[in-house]
């Protein structure tokens, strides 16, 4: 069964730069990477999604290496308000039926400190 | 634009039960997916609904069950409830296919079976 796994946990300090991995195999060639954020009692909010390489948004930058067996979601400059549990996507298809499995990852809970 | 919008937000049931939980999705969204968030299993993907027809499947027995309107609302249907189906149920709305289309979630309907 595929796995899409997170570290489980990360603090960092308010200004700096926090990068987070997600490693995923077996993901659908044609379907995108996405990455939510998750504060408690709320659901999933969207971040940023890729298909390769790299994306740029306001708040995120992803990166997507070639074999797309990984991405790395970076929050640039993270605040006491990005303490959060984070969260990458990915579908997972099988040829044979033509059907799609959306897995999420374990998730990841940052803690930003003052 | 309003959200997603999930309906009820909190249910008690006992064991033996059903329970139907509502999803409005945001307007112009055609497709409706289904999620279970547990501490113990994190984030689980239940199904897909498109243009009224179940497109993707996740690994859940039967009892759970979905359908779809014109209007692209959807229904969730848990039967026979144990109590291991206490858990946050998540639905989400994209554009298209959610493999290839940002999802957008709503809050939430939390689920506790006595």
């Amino acid at each position: 069964l595929a796995k899409t796994t997170q570290p489980i946990s990360m603090d960092s300090y308010e200004g700096q730069e926090v990068n987070i991995t997600c490693s995923h195999n077996n993901i659908a060639t044609n379907d995108y990477i996405t990455w939510y954020q998750q504060f408690p009692s709320q659901g999933p909010r969207f971040i940023i999604q890729g298909y390769k390489t790299k994306v740029t948004n306001e708040v995120a930058s992803l990166f997507i290496p070639a074999d797309r067996k990984s991405s790395t979601l970076s929050l640039p400059r993270v605040s006491l308000s990005d303490t959060a549990v984070y969260y990458c996507l990915v579908a997972l298809g099988d040829t044979t039926s033509g059907t799609y499995k959306y897995i999420f990852g374990t998730g990841t809970r940052l803690k930003v400190l003052a | 634009k309003a959200g997603v919008t999930q309906t009820p937000r909190y249910l008690i049931k006992t064991r033996g039960q059903q329970v139907t939980l509502s999803c409005s999705p945001i307007s112009g969204h055609r497709s409706v997916s289904w999620y279970q968030q547990t501490p113990g299993q994190g984030l689980q993907f239940l199904f897909e609904y498109f243009s009224e027809t179940q497109r993707n499947k996740g690994n859940f027995p039967g009892r759970f069950s979905g359908r779809q309107f014109s209007n692209s609302r959807s229904e969730m249907n848990v039967s026979t409830l144990e109590l291991g189906d206490s858990a946050l149920y998540l639905c989400a709305s994209s554009l298209g296919v959610a493999g290839k289309n940002i999802q957008y979630f709503g809050a939430g309907t939390r689920l506790s079976v006595l």
